[in-house]
Parts: C-alpha cells; structure tokens; sequence
C-alpha cells in the first residue's frame, strides 16, 4: 500500500447505527487531519491529530470520535448521526504540524457516506 | 468576508490556452500556499505548494504568490482536457497551521 488509504470507500448507515472510518498513512508523516465536503460547500477540517496527540477540534459534534492510537493510524468513529452527516469524509496527513506554516497535505480517496 | 475566495467558474478554456486561476484571502501573516486538484467524484490531489512572494513553476503550472496584495494565482499552460477539474486553493490562516480551503473553481478544456 502506498500513499494515504480510507476505509471503507462507501458507507450506509442509519441515525441509531454505530460504525467507524479508518485511515492509514504509508507516507512516514506525523500528523493526520479528517475533513468533511459536503455538496456545494468547501472543504471542512474537523480534526488534527500531531504526533498522536488532539492539536484541533472544529467544533465538531461529539456524534462524532476521532482516535489516533498511533502517528500513521486514525480513526472516526460515528454514533447516531444526522442525515446531514452524509457527506464525503476525506483523511490527510503531513509532516509534523509546524509552527506559523503548514506542510503539504496529502488526501485519501475519502469514505461516501450516507446517512438514512 | 470570506478566509480563502475562490470564482466558482466554471472557467472555460480552449485545448491548448493558457487557463488563469485566482484566489484570494484575508490574513496578512499566511505563510503557506497550496493548490489542489479534485476530479469529481475523487479527493483532492496536492498540485503545488508556494510559500514566497514571485513564480514557481513546475512543468505546465505555475503559481504566483504576492503576499502584499494577499493574492495566490494558477496558470495551466497548454490545457488539456484532462485538466478539466475543480482547482482547490487553501491558505494557512492565522499564526497557526490550519489549511482553510476555498470552495473551488471549476476548469473546463474544450478540445
């Protein structure tokens, strides 16, 4: 494997279910990002992980979990979601998280969600 | 005001025109610069990074940085129709190291 991998690519869920995304990095990076897009809407960060450690969450319902148990896993799990929860939901991750600047930022192919 | 603004497009260009993306944003102290390109149905693809004022070219693009006048620009030389995308511009915002993306706007290359 190679690169930046998510899954599942596609998920149907309904309000009371309960799954998880999964993302992985092969890019020997140290701090991982999930964002959500929604139709029409840019691009969202949710949340950032450095170095295994919660550096930002975006006023993200807690309906929503995230889980870093190590630099190159991450992890989103959901409960009781909205319908308009459904969205794509993009993992990324860089070098460690720097001071004043960002680094390049490389995506996953994303998880289509549908909540019913 | 918007952080990061994008014209949504779509812009259409001829196969082989030079096709000029722009994007602005409104903190002064960003420091780092980055266009995506995202196909539909796809996730974003790193096309470019710029972090000083001036050029920097990489094959058919080139992205232009002026910091003063808090502007970050695309150009495609020789458009293919495979370029055909949505161009995302994202900012760092702030002393921080937030990437705040644009909402995109649509290339077309008509061949």
């Amino acid at each position: 494997e190679t690169g930046v991998t998510q899954t599942p690519r596609h998920l149907v869920m309904g309000m009371t279910n309960k799954k998880s995304l999964k993302c992985e990095q092969h890019l020997g990076h140290n701090a991982m990002y999930w964002y959500k897009q929604s139709a029409k809407k840019p691009l969202e960060l949710m949340f950032v992980y450095n170095f295994k450690e919660q550096t930002e969450n975006n006023s993200v319902p807690s309906r929503f979990s995230p889980e870093c148990p190590n630099s190159s896993h991450l992890f989103l799990h959901l409960h009781t979601l909205q319908p308009e929860d459904s969205a794509l939901y993009l993992c990324a991750s860089s070098q460690e998280q720097a001071p004043f600047s960002s680094y390049e930022q490389y995506f996953g192919p994303g998880t289509r969600l549908t909540v019913t | 005001q918007k952080e990061v603004e994008q014209n949504s497009g779509p812009l259409s260009v001829p196969e082989g025109a030079i096709a000029s993306l722009n994007c602005t944003y409104s903190d002064r102290v960003s420091q780092s610069f980055f266009w995506y390109r995202q196909y539909s149905g796809k996730s974003p693809e790193l096309i470019m990074s710029i972090y000083s004022n001036g050029d920097k070219e990489d094959g058919r693009f080139t992205a232009q940085l002026n910091k003063a006048s808090q502007y970050v620009s695309l150009l495609i030389r020789d458009s293919q129709p495979s370029d055909s995308a949505t161009y995302l511009c994202a900012v760092n915002i702030g002393y921080g190291n937030k990437l705040v993306f644009g909402a995109g706007t649509i290339l077309r290359v008509k061949s």
